[in-house]
């Protein structure tokens, strides 16, 4: 079963820094996009950022571009978002969710529980 | 970047009803088009991808239809457990942008 776990959500000030991490396992990690998509409060899906099976091409939503950076460990079936410059606008619910191919994302399946990031002073 | 629209926002239905949401896409975006169910609280989960694949184990009930910029959701037979938020998604470029949703409430 494929399992998807996001941890490192919490409450941060506006201009901060926060590493979010999603623990993968049921799947061979390596083979597949890994995308990270966000949920503000009573709002719609945003996607975030996508990292290519073997890393070496990132995606970004221009929200955060030059601000969040993503990066995975296919060692430890693991990958990050690197949030800087945090601002009131980023609150939301991150889902860390599986894509279906190796290059680009695609479409998501599954998602994980998520992890709330709260920016706020 | 391609905008995703979702018609209506919210509508009331009852237990056996059929239901149809509408998504239109500001391009075309040939056959690239997925729906997610949300429930309150959790997490989405994917329900159809290239626009009337069932993905495994969601039942008969739902089908998706529509190709370029007009598609289609459909529940045939409404279901208690039917009862949530629905988005389209495109993934024909990047970034892949969602719907604004549609919520599905009781009547």
């Amino acid at each position: 079963e494929v399992q998807l776990l996001e941890s490192g959500g919490t409450v941060v000030q506006p201009g901060g820094s926060l590493r979010l991490s999603c623990a993968a396992s049921g799947f061979t990690f390596s083979s597949y996009v890994m995308n990270w998509v966000r949920q503000a409060p009573g709002k719609g899906l945003e996607w975030v950022s996508g990292i290519s099976a073997i890393g070496d091409t990132t995606f970004y939503a221009d929200s955060v571009k030059g601000r969040f950076t993503i990066s995975r460990d296919n060692s430890k079936n693991m990958v990050f978002l690197e949030m800087n410059s945090l601002r009131a606008e980023d609150t939301a619910v991150y889902y860390c969710a599986k894509d279906r191919l190796e290059r680009r994302p695609n479409w998501f399946d599954p998602w994980g529980q998520g992890t709330l990031v709260t920016v706020s002073s | 970047d391609i905008q995703m629209t979702q018609s209506p926002p919210s509508l009331s239905a009852s237990v056996g009803d059929r239901v149809t949401i509408t998504c239109r896409a500001s391009q075309s975006i040939s056959s690239y088009l997925n729906w997610y169910q949300q429930k309150a609280g959790k997490a989405p989960r994917l329900l159809i991808y290239a626009v009337s694949s069932l993905k495994s184990e969601v039942p008969s009930r739902f089908s998706g239809s529509g190709s370029g910029t007009e598609f289609t959701l459909s529940i045939s037979s409404l279901q208690p457990e039917d009862f949530a938020t629905y988005y389209c998604q495109q993934n024909y470029d990047v970034p892949p942008t969602f719907g604004g949703g549609t919520k599905v409430e009781v009547k």
